[in-house]
């Protein structure tokens, strides 16, 4: 069974901060997704990875693929109160969408 | 609006009592997918169908639940005799035909609870 262990679970910062969030793995995904979800609703896809050191921005997010394709990292610089939310990582190793999630991180930035 | 669309958004059912939800996928997207978000747990993957077909039901549980997605309509998942654990949020996502790489689109999910 494949797991995606996220961390840290909670984070709480002041406006303006900078942060970064962890995905790692002992398996080997073929791409890595980070996603966002608010309360009530579904998943919304900020980035897919898919080479092994693949570094993607999204204007203040940056997201990094491990070398090994195990482990991925998003940082947010200068967090805003709207970047609150839950950030999901998830990773694909078949040929469809089966995607194996971590458990999340609540983030809240106060102003 | 051309998402993922699922229904009913919220579902109160009695312990016994059946649910069914629906998920129509994206325009051009021939692939479902269904994942369960129980309280105070991730994202899990539960089944991945084409039309007619189903390909991966690796996270179904073994009774009482199933799915289907026919050449015409919808795709249903189908909870039999429901019971209080099966309280949860169920998320449907398609994708156009397959790839590595390829993104998934989730929809807005439906509420299930059990009471």
């Amino acid at each position: 069974t494949q797991l995606l262990e996220q961390s840290p679970q909670f984070l709480s910062i002041q406006e303006g901060e900078n942060l970064t969030v962890y995905c790692n793995s002992s398996s080997v995904f073929s791409s890595l997704q980070w996603y966002r979800q608010e309360p009530g609703e579904g998943p919304v896809l900020l980035v897919t990875v898919v080479t092994g050191g693949e570094v993607k921005k999204l204007k203040r997010l940056t997201f990094q693929f491990g070398d090994a394709r195990k482990d991925s990292s998003l940082h947010i610089t200068a967090a805003q109160p709207g970047d609150t939310g839950l950030y999901l990582c998830a990773g694909e190793s078949t040929s469809y969408g089966k995607l194996t999630f971590g458990q999340g991180t609540i983030l809240t930035v106060h102003p | 609006n051309a998402g993922v669309m699922q229904n009913p958004r919220h579902l109160v059912r009695r312990r016994g009592q059946e649910a069914r939800l629906r998920c129509s996928p994206m325009k051009g997207h021939s692939h479902v997918y269904w994942y369960r978000q129980l309280p105070e747990e991730g994202l899990k993957f539960m089944v991945y169908l084409q039309k007619e077909n189903i390909i991966d039901e690796s996270g179904m549980p073994k009774e009482r639940f199933s799915a289907e997605f026919p050449k015409e309509g919808p795709s249903i998942l189908r909870i039999q005799q429901v019971v209080r654990g099966d309280s949860a949020a169920y998320f449907c996502a398609s994708s156009p035909p397959t790839g590595m790489g390829n993104t998934i689109y989730f929809g807005e999910g439906s509420w299930l609870t059990v009471v």
